[in-house]
């Protein structure tokens, strides 16, 4: 079964400091992941995916995310993080087997950037 | 055009109303979702339609009823719903009918009320 954690329901950090979200996934196979950042009140933006290749992908708005195979995470990263990221991320997994393509979403984690 | 579009934005219904959520995407895509979320948590599947067909129906109760009236619209019809459907329902598409390494394009949303 696919699943998706995020360990992390909140996360704080100081503007201009990096910050990491943490993601771990666990499917049958080799995934597709993703992340979606929410603000309030509105849908899920893309953020960036893997799908293959380069473990370090890099995305919108300066994130990046690094791959790791072994540990099976997909941890979120920005050098420098700004009071406009604040807002409700998502981790997402699509099984490549998957012929409908559904994606599982972690529970997500709130990034508050403090000034 | 790079968007879902969802209307209405804002909802509030009575338990013996009858309404329709609408979801349009012009971008061809192939797969179009229904999703449901609560504050503060994961979208949660509805109903996922794929190159028109109705593939996969969550249990949804049938106060809920999909229709895909073309490539380009998805509808949701409400009735009879209760005060625990209040929710933000979001309309998403996928490029590839579901199948690949694409991610979804997420509409904003229409936050329902129902009293």
């Amino acid at each position: 079964a696919q699943s998706v954690a995020q360990p992390e329901d909140q996360v704080n950090v100081a503007e201009g400091n990096p910050l990491t979200v943490k993601c771990t996934y666990s499917v049958s196979g080799n995934p597709y992941l993703f992340w979606y950042v929410q603000y309030p009140n509105r849908g899920l933006q893309f953020l960036l995916k893997y799908i293959t290749g380069d473990n370090l992908v890099k995305g919108s708005y300066g994130f990046e995310a690094e791959f790791n195979k072994s540990q099976t995470s997909f941890h979120l990263k920005k050098p420098s993080a700004l009071v406009s990221d604040s807002a409700l991320y998502f981790c997402a997994v699509r099984d490549r087997g998957s012929t409908l393509g559904r994606l599982y979403f972690g529970r997500g984690t709130q990034l508050t950037v403090w000034p | 055009d790079t968007e879902v579009t969802q209307t209405p934005k804002h909802l509030v219904m009575g338990m013996t109303n009858k309404k329709s959520l609408k979801c349009e995407q012009h971008m061809g895509h192939r797969a179009m979702y229904w999703y449901k979320q609560k504050a503060k948590k994961p979208p949660e599947l509805m109903f996922v339609y794929s190159y028109e067909k109705l593939s996969i129906n969550e249990s949804v109760p049938s106060r809920f009823s999909p229709e895909c009236p073309n490539s380009s619209l998805l509808n949701l019809h409400l009735h009879a719903l209760q005060p625990e459907d209040s929710a933000l329902y979001l309309c998403a598409s996928s490029q590839d009918g579901g199948q690949g390494a694409y991610g979804y394009t997420f509409g904003s949303g229409t936050r329902l009320t129902v009293v």
